[in-house]
């Protein structure tokens, strides 16, 4: 059975910090690895990861996969209030009846 | 215990035909909703249900989708005549009562393909 395991599930921490979230993850014919940014009904899509080593950049925010260690971080740099949000991790498999596997995600709050 | 659970977990279909999507959320869980990735795109928001109320369906694409959920619990996504661009993957979520920062836990989505 798939798996997807996100770390911390939940985080605190002032603006301006700097914060790293893990996603581990166990996904049959893995294909790719997604992370979304969910503050309203709609988690925002925010980065695909297929190649290991490459990071991945936008704005504050980067990513990284370890296809060998089957890991990925997201970090998110000078962290500013409207960043907080639940972050998902998921895993695709590229079909079958696994699909796309989602972690519990990290509950990230950022204080003023 | 159990995740939202749905099927098929693919489907195949020609152009034209209906199609019917099926969503089981985790039990107790009030808020359920669905959305599409198609290839290389994010997450698209089709429609939302909380409790009893009337649900939010400003994502619904056009008038060949709609969606039912009965008794509170299970949701049927029907995409009638389908096109080739409602191929994508259809994944549904619950929460437990929908609040803005809950947690929502996803399905395996169900990998639509139109012929």
């Amino acid at each position: 059975e798939d798996k997807v395991v996100q770390s911390p599930l939940s985080l605190v921490v002032h603006e301006g910090d700097t914060v790293t979230l893990n996603c581990s993850y166990e996904v049959t014919n893995f294909r790719s690895l997604l992370w979304y940014k969910q503050e309203k009904k709609a988690p925002t899509f925010l980065f695909m990861l297929t190649s290991s080593g490459i990071e991945k950049k936008s704005g504050r925010l980067s990513s990284i996969l370890d296809k060998k260690e089957l890991f990925s971080i997201l970090n998110i740099t000078a962290t500013q209030t409207g960043d907080s949000a639940v972050y998902l991790c998921a895993g695709d498999s590229g079909g079958g009846a696994d699909g796309l596997t989602f972690g519990k995600g990290t509950h990230l709050i950022i204080q003023p | 215990g159990a995740g939202v659970s749905q099927s098929p977990s693919n489907k195949v279909t020609e152009k034209g035909k209906d199609v019917e999507l099926r969503c089981d959320p985790i039990s107790g869980h009030t808020a359920l909703y669905w959305y599409r990735q198609s290839l290389g795109q994010g997450l698209e928001f089709l429609i939302y249900f909380q409790g009893n109320s009337a649900p939010d369906k400003s994502g619904l694409p056009s008038d060949r989708f709609s969606a039912e959920r009965t008794g509170g619990s299970v949701s049927t996504l029907t995409i009638q005549r389908t096109q080739q661009e409602d191929s994508a993957v259809y994944l549904c979520a619950s929460s437990p009562r929908g609040g803005r920062f809950e947690t929502q836990y996803f399905g395996p989505g169900t990998r639509l393909l139109v012929l």
